[in-house]
């Protein structure tokens, strides 16, 4: 099992439309959560980071982290075509040596 | 959040040259910072963090004598691939290791060898 697993996409919402993205990770010690957004050609941008369990609201973006489930999420609302990217889930492991794991990605199309 | 830069931002090198990349964290001082490489339409992959006054710390696969990492002082660390190939054209990021494990990236070096 892949350590930090995400939806293989691509997905694609309508502009306005609430876009649901969805992430699960294997280590239950895992503490600190991220939601990065790559544009094609650039480099990651953090967006959102959660680190206890419930919701976590940042303007349009929510994020949910569900630890007894391993999952964590990221909602967009009112999508807007800037949105369409790429979205990384990338989740701290290991413990002392910790390190930041991502999963592929799934790339987000919000059409106007 | 954090800033940091990196330069270059593209380079071209021919196959058996070296290239090295510099990477400053501008508004933190970081003891840590990371080199992940990304190869296109893939996700990141750490290739080693970069500790401050010491060695740096490579993933399994990742060949250290190929990748020499430096992180001389608290702001820049650098990567230098030596003896280019054209398999190790790639997008090369470093990040800081910032606050609350909260890692920022830089814009990223995209590296062609011919």
């Amino acid at each position: 099992q892949k350590e930090v697993e995400q939806n293989s996409g691509p997905l694609s919402v309508p502009e306005g439309a609430i876009a649901s993205l969805n992430c699960t990770y294997s280590d239950r010690g895992s503490q600190s959560f991220f939601w990065y957004r790559q544009y094609s050609g650039k480099s990651p941008e953090l967006i959102m980071s959660i680190y206890s369990n419930g919701d976590k609201e940042d303007g349009r973006f929510t994020a949910q982290l569900n630890k007894a489930s391993q999952y964590v999420s990221l909602l967009i609302r009112d999508s807007q075509p800037s949105d369409s990217a790429t979205y990384l889930c990338a989740v701290l492991v290991g413990g002392a040596n910790s390190k930041l794991t991502f999963g592929k990605g799934i790339t987000l199309s919000v059409r106007p | 959040g954090a800033v940091v830069s990196q330069h270059p931002s593209w380079v071209i090198c021919k196959s058996g040259t070296s290239v090295k990349i510099e990477c400053r964290s501008l508004d933190f001082q970081a003891t840590t910072m990371f080199w992940y490489r990304q190869f296109p339409k893939q996700s990141l992959m750490l290739m080693a963090t970069s500790n401050e006054g010491s060695k740096a710390t490579y993933e399994q696969g990742v060949e250290k004598d190929k990748f020499l990492i430096n992180h001389a002082s608290l702001t820049l660390s650098t990567l230098t691939v030596t003896s280019a190939h054209p398999e190790d054209s790639s997008f090369y990021i470093c990040s800081d290791s910032g606050i609350v494990n909260e890692q920022y990236f830089g814009p990223g070096t995209r590296l062609t060898v011919t």
